[in-house]
């Protein structure tokens, strides 16, 4: 596609439901990465892919946080067991592999756990 | 670990007047550094990258930064500031794949 998707953009949550996160990237970006961006912040870091091989997840911030990319292509982020801390902005991006390219973000998805 | 400073949370700056905003990194080896903006509601926008070569990078919409590997900076200056620049910058630094992203510095451009 032309651009990062992310759905939904806005997710409400009971503390303690599931939820999960859905990223299609831009078609024939290899690398894909996850970012939390808590209010008034910047992102942080939390998963990296490159195709279908999640090559660092050393930002996830607990075992209650899953990503996958099954076919190295669209990306789910799914939380466990949602507590109020994990309201945030979760943003998807994707580039060609290569620290020197650049990332193309999604717009994200805004979860509010109440 | 690499990290990335952004000294001011918000720099406010007269429509027509210089704007700079300031950021400085820690990486080991050779740094390749970025510069994206946030509007309200919608993802980061890539503004501009310095990888090698000119220390004077230029990128979108008028915006340029200079690189200072001795003082470990890459602040971001645009001579001549819009009200439509009001937004949320940060400043970035990847070594190995990973984009390492600074706190944000918010710019309030006054008509």
């Amino acid at each position: 596609g032309a651009g990062v998707s992310q759905s939904p953009r806005y997710k409400v949550a009971k503390r303690g439901q599931d939820v999960a996160l859905r990223c299609d990237p831009i078609s024939g970006h290899v690398s894909l990465f996850w970012y939390q961006q808590a209010l008034g912040q910047g992102p942080e870091f939390l998963t990296y892919f490159q195709n279908e091989a999640q090559l660092d997840k050393s930002g996830l911030p607990s075992d209650r946080f899953f990503a996958e990319r099954p076919e190295g292509s669209v990306s789910t982020l799914k939380i466990q067991r949602t507590q109020q801390e994990d309201s945030a902005v979760y943003l998807c991006a994707s580039s060609f592999p290569g620290g020197a390219n650049v990332l193309t973000f999604g717009a994200g998805s805004r979860l509010t756990v109440l | 670990a690499q990290s990335v400073a952004q000294p001011e949370d918000q720099v406010n700056v007269a429509e027509g007047n210089p704007l700079t905003v300031k950021c400085t990194y820690s990486v080991s080896g050779n740094p390749y550094l970025f510069w994206y903006v946030q509007y309200p509601n919608r993802g980061l926008q890539f503004l501009l990258k310095y990888i090698t070569g000119d220390n004077l990078v230029k990128g979108s919409y008028g915006f340029e930064a200079e690189f200072n590997k001795s003082q470990t900076s890459f602040h971001l200056k645009k001579p001549s500031a819009l009200v439509s620049d009001s937004a949320l910058y940060f400043c970035a630094v990847t070594g190995a794949n990973k984009l390492t992203f600074g706190g944000g510095t918010r710019v309030l451009v006054k008509p």
